[in-house]
């Protein structure tokens, strides 16, 4: 069965640079979210998507910003980039069940963002 | 605010004993109820999930979990733990909004 997909797997950029994390859904899911994990911390969710619309929005810093595409994929835009951004991105999506905004969340392996 | 808890931060046990982490949550409204696991270097995975009904859910792995909701509780139990669940456990809330714990690394000893 098809998964979440992230791209890159891994990233590497230099303090200020910035970096663009992709995700594509599990076909037919119309919810993204994006969380991330620092070193031996627990995932901190960071902001959510359905149907195209920012959905719910978590500690996701000024200097990121999010969209959902046409496609469903999403993109995590991240500006300015502070060895503190240094963390595991995880995506995950969802079918919105019942009309209610949020259901099981399938998660993607991840992007190892590395800022040096 | 809405809320889970863990209580237990960390799990130490011995292959083959008997595991129970706790998840409690604060919210008076309907909720649906999940636990996930981390394996070293993975992504979470869904391990078992509460919508409606039978309030002991069966998950993979033999894992299995409670929703007692006059206790607001979702606790995950597993009868004989071995080495392979080493991992950390999460117990996620959703309400209108989805809320993850603050997680339980659990290290089984071989």
């Amino acid at each position: 069965a098809a998964g979440v997909i992230q791209s890159p797997r891994h990233l590497i950029k230099e303090k200020r640079e910035t970096a663009t994390l992709k995700c594509y859904p599990i076909p037919r899911h119309d919810t993204v979210y994006w969380y991330q994990q620092g070193p031996g911390q627990d995932p901190q969710f960071l902001i959510s998507f359905y149907e195209k619309m920012q959905s719910d929005k978590g500690s996701i810093p000024d200097r990121f910003s999010a969209q959902q595409f046409s496609d469903y994929h999403s993109e995590l835009n991240m500006s300015s980039l502070e060895l503190g951004d240094s963390a595991l991105y995880f995506c995950a999506s969802s079918l919105a069940h019942r009309g209610r905004l949020t259901y099981e969340q399938y998660f993607g392996p991840g992007t190892r963002l590395t800022v040096t | 605010a809405q809320s889970v808890s863990q209580h237990n931060h960390h799990v130490i046990l011995s292959e083959a004993a008997s595991l129970e982490l706790g998840c409690n949550y604060s919210y008076g409204g309907t909720v649906n109820l999940f636990w996930y696991v981390q394996y070293p270097g993975q992504h979470l995975q869904l391990l078992l999930k509460y919508f409606s009904g039978d309030p002991l859910v069966k998950g993979i792995k033999g894992f299995e979990a409670e929703f007692i909701k006059s206790k607001f509780s979702f606790n995950l139990r597993k009868p004989s733990v071995q080495w392979s669940d080493t991992a950390e456990y999460f117990c996620a809330v959703e309400t209108y909004k989805y809320i993850f714990g603050t997680g339980t690394r659990l290290k089984v000893l071989a």
